[in-house]
């Protein structure tokens, strides 16, 4: 099993849909999430980090269920903007990421 | 600089030839990380320091891969006797305090082993 795992996508939605993106971790001592977004050929950027109380910016919001062991991020009304893949990483003793899930948002 | 700054951009070797990739940190940042990503594919994490520390070198292949970040001087990850499987985009990421911090990304250099 991977240590972080995604749903691969891809998810083609709409302009102004609501999206939603989870991410299942299997160290429970994981200690820091984060969700960043890769555009095309591009690097990485940080989207956002994911706090306990869940947090907000935005049209994005991101939870954390450590019960669970998943985080999600939320997209509201979504742009053409947003098209891209978005990682879930998640650390411990290391940086974990997960292999992405891809998002197009259509006109 | 503001940027993590990585050379050359693209890097063309044929097989068994050594490859040599450059990472300039974000000013003030301790921890370097580096990563490949093959195609579209996971990042798998390679190896990252602390200063010119290494912290962590647990994904490093144990042959043909080396790194290091020397004082004033850019970090580099090298890899002797490339083979095919070596193409990817290599990424550094630097950040201010290790893990639990987020990290910034390079550009990455995309590495062609003909």
């Amino acid at each position: 099993r991977k240590e972080v795992e995604q749903d691969p996508g891809p998810f083609n939605v709409p302009e102004g849909a609501t999206v939603a993106f989870n991410c299942t971790y299997s160290n429970s001592a994981s200690q820091s999430f984060f969700w960043y977004r890769q555009d095309c050929r591009k690097e990485p950027k940080l989207l956002m980090s994911v706090y306990s109380s869940g947090n907000e910016d935005g049209r994005f919001t991101a939870q954390l269920n450590r019960a669970s062991q998943y985080i999600s991020l939320l997209i509201r009304d979504s742009k053409l903007s947003d098209s891209a893949t978005y990682l879930c990483v998640v650390t411990n003793n290391d940086m974990r990421f997960g292999a992405g899930t891809r998002l197009t948002v259509k006109p | 600089g503001e940027e993590v700054a990585q050379t050359p951009k693209h890097l063309v070797r044929g097989e068994g030839q050594k490859a040599k990739l450059y990472c300039a940190p974000i000013k003030g940042h301790s921890y370097v990380f580096w990563y490949q990503q093959v195609l579209k594919n996971e990042f798998k994490f390679l190896i990252s320091f602390q200063n010119e520390n290494v912290f962590d070198e647990t994904g490093m292949p144990k042959e043909r891969f080396s790194a290091k970040c020397l004082p004033n001087s850019p970090c580099s990850l090298e890899i002797q006797a490339t083979k095919l499987e070596d193409s990817a985009v290599y990424f550094c990421a630097s950040s201010r305090q290790g893990l639990n911090q987020p990290q910034h990304f390079g550009d990455g250099t995309r590495l062609s082993i003909l």
